[in-house]
């Protein structure tokens, strides 16, 4: 039981550039989020999914996009990525809807 | 506006010794209070969670107290470790048009020294 896995861990990209970041869970959770974490400020939800083919925005959603077409994952992509956009990512899964959620490792992307 | 406000923002204690974190909030309607622990480099961990007619509720040497009369919670740590050097962050619930919404707290960065 591995719980939330993302993959990469960390990337570098230049301003323009796309990608996608993989989150994974095995425990069945029907609830999935997107979080960004920068210094001195605390966790925003980026986007969410309430199931599978169910996705909403969080307060943070501009410049991302998100697809969950499994149960198991939730993709978060970046067009063209941002200087901004430089933060540490979390996945998290929860078994109800905004509570107790368990989260992923984190991906440390840094935009130049 | 809701808010979730923690302090000290940076704390250094000797290991053995206990410590107290603080939560104030600003939520309304509250639904629960949550803390959770985040080791650097890794993502958060839940530690507790207590909704509005709990006060009290512990996990090892973990203890958080809740006073929802004057929206505040505290988290208690008792004989430190090394290992409890991390980030502890405040999280509450509340109910909204939209369902149920989390308010992070920025966050208390403990370091336990030896």
């Amino acid at each position: 039981n591995a719980g939330v896995t993302q993959t990469p861990k960390f990337r570098v990209l230049k301003t323009g550039q796309s990608m996608t970041l993989l989150c994974a869970q095995d425990m069945n959770h029907e609830y999935m989020y997107w979080y960004r974490q920068d210094p001195g400020m605390g966790l925003r939800l980026i986007h969410y999914s309430v199931g599978e083919g169910t996705t909403a925005k969080g307060e943070v959603p501009d410049g991302y996009n998100v697809s969950r077409l499994k149960k198991q994952n939730f993709l978060l992509g970046l067009e063209s990525a941002a200087p901004s956009q430089t933060s540490v990512y979390f996945c998290a899964s929860s078994l109800l809807f905004q509570e107790t959620q368990y989260f992923g490792p984190g991906t440390r992307l840094l935009v130049l | 506006k809701n808010q979730v406000e923690q302090s000290p923002q940076s704390l250094i204690i000797l290991e053995g010794k206990n410590c107290t974190l603080q939560c104030n909030y600003t939520v309304s309607p509250f639904s629960n209070l949550r803390w959770y622990k985040q080791d650097t480099g890794r993502g958060p961990v839940s530690l507790t969670i207590m909704t509005f007619s709990e006060n009290t509720k512990s996990n090892g040497r973990y203890t958080a107290t809740l006073d929802a009369d004057t929206k505040q919670s505290s988290l208690h740590i008792t004989a430190s470790q090394l290992s409890d050097s991390a980030s502890y962050i405040c999280v509450v619930s509340v109910l909204n048009q939209a369902g149920t919404a989390l308010i992070f707290g920025k966050g208390t960065t403990l370091s336990v020294s030896s």
